[in-house]
Order: C-alpha cells, then structure tokens, then sequence
C-alpha cells in the first residue's frame, strides 16, 4: 500500500516563527502536493511538485514556501506563522499517469497563536 | 475555470436508507472525476474514479457513482447506509496537468 507520511500530526506555533512540515511518500510518485482544508471552503492547494527541485504556485501560495530536495520528501515552510494560518495540511501525492490519483497524508493540524 | 460544486453542506440519513450526494463540475475537456471520503481526524481515501468508459463506476464500501455528461454531474450513491459511512466526502476533477480541484465537501450524519 502507499503510504504518505506527515511527520507531525498536531503542532502549536507562536505568531511570526518558522515551521516546517514535512512530507515523505514510500511509492516513488512523480508529483507531490500541499493542501490546506478549512471548514467551508474544502481543499485548496498551495504548491506542488512534480520532480525533484520543481515547484509550482498552488491556488493559495502566499506566505508559503516548499522544499523538494529528494523525490520521496515535500516540505511546507512558513516563514513567519501568522493566526490565519491556522488550519489542516493535507500532504498528498500521485503518479504521473493521466490524472493519477492522489494518495494522502493524514494530514497536520496546525495551530498559530 | 475548472471548478466543482457540492450543493449540500450537510446530510443526515438513517441508517439503511439509500443515500446520493451531488456533485456538479464545470471543466473544459473531458474530465477525470474521483470521490474521496475523509473520516474525523484522518486524510483523504479515495472511494472511486472515473477516467473513461462505463459511466457507471463502483468503489470500495458499496459505493457507485454515475458520470452524466449532459448535466456535469458525478452523483456518489449508495443503496443502504451503515453507521460507519459517517464522515465527510468530497468530489474532485482532475487535469491532464495532475492538477485536482475539490468540492467544498458534505458532511454525512447517520442516524441510528
């Protein structure tokens, strides 16, 4: 079976520090994607990658950054937390078939305060 | 712009009644349709896809759903509900960029 990894699964951060989130899938899937879920609003993707070093802007990308430097590994930086931040991150990833599914993570609450 | 529509935010069905939730899409070629179900406090699984062929697709747990191209809809169904399909579900279009955009998702009470 896939598996896809989030490394935390509940965080707390003070307003304007650093976090990271990190992501490691076991399937050697071309693509990787950062998600963000909120009540209301379901899924919004922030950036995804489809190779190693690539990156593309998601829908949501501001105040965001990413960091693939393996093909199994896909870090979500916040360069400084701000209390909108505040929500569920999904890590997912897919093969590059035609609209391969994805695979997710059982995602990262995180809390800014 | 690719997009999809979940009309119903929430639903409520007693256990062993038959169930459909909604899901309309609006995409420029053919799309490649999922539904996927997130239970509380968990990721996404998927339940089923459509990339082609047979509108009528089964999934995994007893679901189907159905491809309408004439109405842009790719409705989740199932015939008796069980306790444990309580959860959240969300439709999803895919590109042939693998990029995926969801629904806003309805959440799913049963009733005992």
């Amino acid at each position: 079976d896939v598996k896809v990894t989030q490394s935390s699964r509940y965080l707390v951060k003070r307003t304007g520090e650093k976090v990271f989130l990190e992501c490691v899938q076991d399937m050697d899937h071309e693509n990787m994607f950062w998600y963000r879920q909120d009540p209301g609003l379901g899924l919004r993707l922030i950036y995804f990658s489809y190779d190693v070093k690539m990156k593309e802007k998601g829908d949501i990308p501001e105040g965001y950054s990413v960091s693939r430097e393996k093909k199994e590994r896909f870090s979500l930086i916040l360069e400084s937390a701000s209390t909108n931040q505040t929500s569920m991150y999904l890590c997912a990833s897919s093969p590059t078939s035609a609209a391969g599914e994805l695979f997710f993570g059982e995602g990262s609450r995180l809390t800014v305060l | 712009a690719q997009s999809v529509t979940q009309p119903d935010i929430h639903i409520t069905v007693s256990e062993g009644a038959s169930l459909e939730l909604r899901c309309n899409y609006s995409y420029g070629a053919t799309p490649y349709l999922f539904w996927y179900v997130q239970s509380p406090g968990q990721g996404l699984q998927l339940l089923l896809k459509y990339f082609s062929g047979d509108t009528l697709v089964q999934g995994i747990k007893g679901f189907e759903a159905e491809f309408k191209r004439s109405q842009s809809s790719f409705n989740l169904r199932k015939p008796s509900v069980h306790w444990s399909d309580a959860a959240e579900y969300f439709c999803a279009v895919g590109d042939n960029f693998n990029k995926f955009y969801f629904g806003s998702g309805t959440k799913l009470n049963v009733k005992p």
